[in-house]
């Protein structure tokens, strides 16, 4: 069955960098393209990027254009999302989700991993 | 970043019919299709509908979508108190290049 796992959520200051990761199986991960979300606490979905299945093909949300950098490596089946600059408007929780194939300007998602943890503070 | 735009909050009882509205523009959901998702408490958001109308295998056929225009709408008809849940619609933008997600609305089954 699809399974989508992040890691390398934790506790941050501002300005600082972390790296997220998503660890996929269950299926052809090369052959779909992949989205970063995130959740504030207690706040809606926002969108934050999405990388093609052949991984040059990239876009951002305003947001975190010119920070954030979405990345994968298709022989690890991982996802990454290199968070640099860090706010404490960026904490959330960061969920990676898979989108309905190779398709990239898409708002499908159809799985979604449990997501993990950023907090941004001082 | 501009949202589309739910209604914070529906309700409705096991006999009624709850209407969900997400209002967007002709670069959003004029042009892309919408996806709707689910979200039960302290849990990662599912997948409910995509393609507008269309239902991922496993979700019941009390839940449907419809788009016209610029307006799509999520119904459940006879809602269960499993349905209790954060909505949110999501459509594709062509002039932001990037998904835009509705504020969400909470659903509450009487």
């Amino acid at each position: 069955q699809v399974q989508l796992v992040e890691s390398g959520g934790g506790v941050v200051q501002p300005g600082a960098s972390l790296r997220l990761s998503c660890a996929a199986s269950g299926f052809t991960f090369d052959s779909y393209s992949m989205h970063w979300v995130r959740q504030a606490p207690g706040k809606g979905l926002e969108w934050v990027a999405i990388i093609a299945y052949y991984g040059s093909d990239i876009h951002y949300a305003e947001s975190v254009k010119g920070r954030f950098a979405i990345s994968r490596d298709n022989s690890k089946n991982t996802l990454y999302l290199q968070m640099n600059s860090l706010r404490p408007g960026d904490t959330a929780v960061y969920y990676c989700a898979r989108a309905g194939g190779v398709e990239v300007e898409t708002a499908r998602g159809d799985y979604w991993g449990q997501g993990t943890l950023v907090t941004v503070s001082s | 970043q501009s949202v589309l735009t739910q209604p914070p909050s529906a309700s409705g009882t096991p006999g009624q019919k709850v209407t969900i509205s997400c209002s967007g523009s002709s670069s959003n959901i004029g042009s892309n299709t919408v996806n709707w998702y689910q979200q039960l408490p302290g849990t990662a958001p599912k997948l409910l509908i995509y393609s507008n109308n269309q239902r991922p295998s496993g979700v019941p056929g009390r839940f449907s979508g419809s788009k016209s225009g610029t307006s799509a709408s999520l119904a459940i008809s006879g809602p269960q108190s499993e349905d209790e849940a954060d909505y949110y619609c999501a459509a594709w933008d062509d002039s932001l290049k990037g998904v835009l997600f509705g504020g969400g609305t909470k659903v509450t089954v009487l």
